[in-house]
């Protein structure tokens, strides 16, 4: 149980392009999803939580018009990177919880974006 | 901000060799989880700890919680070549939400 699925798993498109990726709770509602994003190498850095029905909460200093998240259901949240550029090439990742006291969150696959 | 520091960052070691790594904090975490994760996949959870002093077995895998909530550790016996990958730790504070330590790249030699 508990599985989250993160779609496309890899992306290439040219600078200025815009890209959806989708996160979906398979067997589970999610109320709260959170999407991360991580550099080679590095640990994962939270972006932003979202909300279904409700505006996300975004971490200081990522910008809230260059990442655009919706959470319009309570199995499906989307994250769309506006105007990408080169510097936005990196490896995101969502992940969902259990909405009950104590349960760990259940991470996507991951979406490898890279921007030309 | 809560601050988790994974240590080390890197391991190379021989097959059959034991290991640990450690995740510290000054703060107080209300849950720890362990998460191991693949070059291009996300992380996978391998333990929730949540009382203080816990320990708990995973196979080869033993993790323990530190007493006040604010450490834990992850231990590897004989550690085999499937057992490469990246480790993170993340305590879980208000909200449930998560802070990851930076990691630790573990590679086991045949």
């Amino acid at each position: 149980g508990a599985v989250v699925s993160q779609h496309p798993s890899w992306v290439i498109c040219k600078s200025g392009t815009s890209v959806k990726i989708e996160c979906r709770s398979l067997d589970f509602q999610a109320t709260t999803m959170f999407w991360y994003r991580q550099f080679p190498k590095q640990s994962l850095m939270l972006m932003a939580t979202s909300n279904e029905g409700s505006k996300a909460t975004y971490e200081q200093g990522v910008e809230k018009d260059k990442f655009l998240i919706n959470h319009a259901s309570l199995t499906l949240s989307t994250l769309t990177v506006t105007s990408a550029h080169p510097e936005d090439s990196s490896f995101y990742i969502c992940s969902a919880r259990v909405e009950a006291v104590g349960q760990p969150q259940h991470f996507g696959d991951g979406t490898r974006l890279s921007i030309l | 901000t809560q601050l988790l520091e994974q240590s080390p960052q890197f391991l190379s070691i021989q097959e059959g060799e034991n290991l640990t790594v450690y995740c510290n904090s000054s703060s107080v975490f209300s849950s720890l989880q362990w998460y191991r994760q693949e070059p291009g996949e996300g992380p996978v959870l391998l333990v929730t700890v949540v009382t203080g002093g816990e320990v708990k077995k995973l196979k080869r895998l033993t993790f323990q919680f530190g007493d006040a909530r604010k450490d834990s550790s992850l231990h590897i016996t004989a550690a085999q070549p499937g057992d490469t990958g990246l480790y993170l730790c993340a305590g879980a504070g208000a909200g449930n939400m998560l802070t990851f330590g930076g990691g630790t790249r573990l590679m086991v030699k045949p």
